[in-house]
């Protein structure tokens, strides 16, 4: 069965911290694996694309990592406004389908 | 560019009553849409999603159901409405790879 469990639930970090989120998968047949920040009310928005172990992309303070069982997204010097909800998504062989982690809460204190 | 609309924001309905939320896609053809819940502080569940005009895929049994009336449009129902019911919902679209989401809609059952 598909599955994303995501590590921790809840993360609270002071401002310049670094951490990691964690983000382990079992799928049959890996298409890609999804990385989304959420806002309370709001939407998920989409940061990252990774397809193949050993992957990585960055965006500012961001760094996505793939291996393949797992994914990590680093977080270098968090600010207050990287607060937010980060989920992880994999998308199976059988494209139509994209399954979720129920994500980590990072909250960043100044 | 491609742009999701979903409506309403919020709505607040009573156990019985019926249920209609709408989702259309500008900017794009023939996408895939998708139809997920996501329970407070829970990851996000596939409720539905489709390929096409009238195909309508179901992921879990319940008490809502789903069209596709046209190419970029997809709507979520249901005849009478159950506690278990409320939720944030949100639509998505993708033409492969990653999803794009709406900014959802909050549901109350009371």
């Amino acid at each position: 069965e598909d599955q994303v469990t995501q590590s921790p639930e809840a993360l609270r970090l002071q401002e310049g911290e670094s951490s990691s989120l964690n983000c382990s998968y079992t799928v049959s047949g890996l298409r890609g694996l999804f990385w989304y920040r959420q806002d309370p009310g709001k939407g998920p928005e989409f940061l990252f694309t990774l397809y193949s172990a050993g992957e990585e992309k960055e965006k500012e303070r961001l760094k996505a990592t793939l291996t393949k069982k797992e994914s990590f997204l680093h977080i270098t010097a968090p600010k207050p406004e990287d607060s937010a909800t980060y989920l992880c998504a994999v998308q199976a062989l059988n494209f139509n389908k994209f399954y979720f982690g129920s994500g980590t809460k990072l909250n960043v204190k100044p | 560019s491609q742009t999701i609309h979903q409506w309403p924001a919020t709505l607040v309905q009573p156990v019985g009553s019926p249920l209609s939320l709408e989702c259309t896609v500008e900017g794009t053809s023939n996408p895939n849409l998708y139809w997920y819940r996501q329970a407070a502080g829970r990851g996000l569940q596939l409720l539905f999603y489709s390929v096409g005009i009238g195909q309508i895929s179901s992921e879990v049994p319940q008490n809502l159901s789903a069209s596709r009336p046209q190419d970029r449009q997809f709507i979520l129902s249901s005849k009478k409405l159950l506690l278990s019911d409320s939720g944030f919902y949100l639509c998505a679209w993708t033409t492969g790879s990653p999803l794009h989401f709406g900014n959802g809609t909050r549901l109350t059952v009371t």
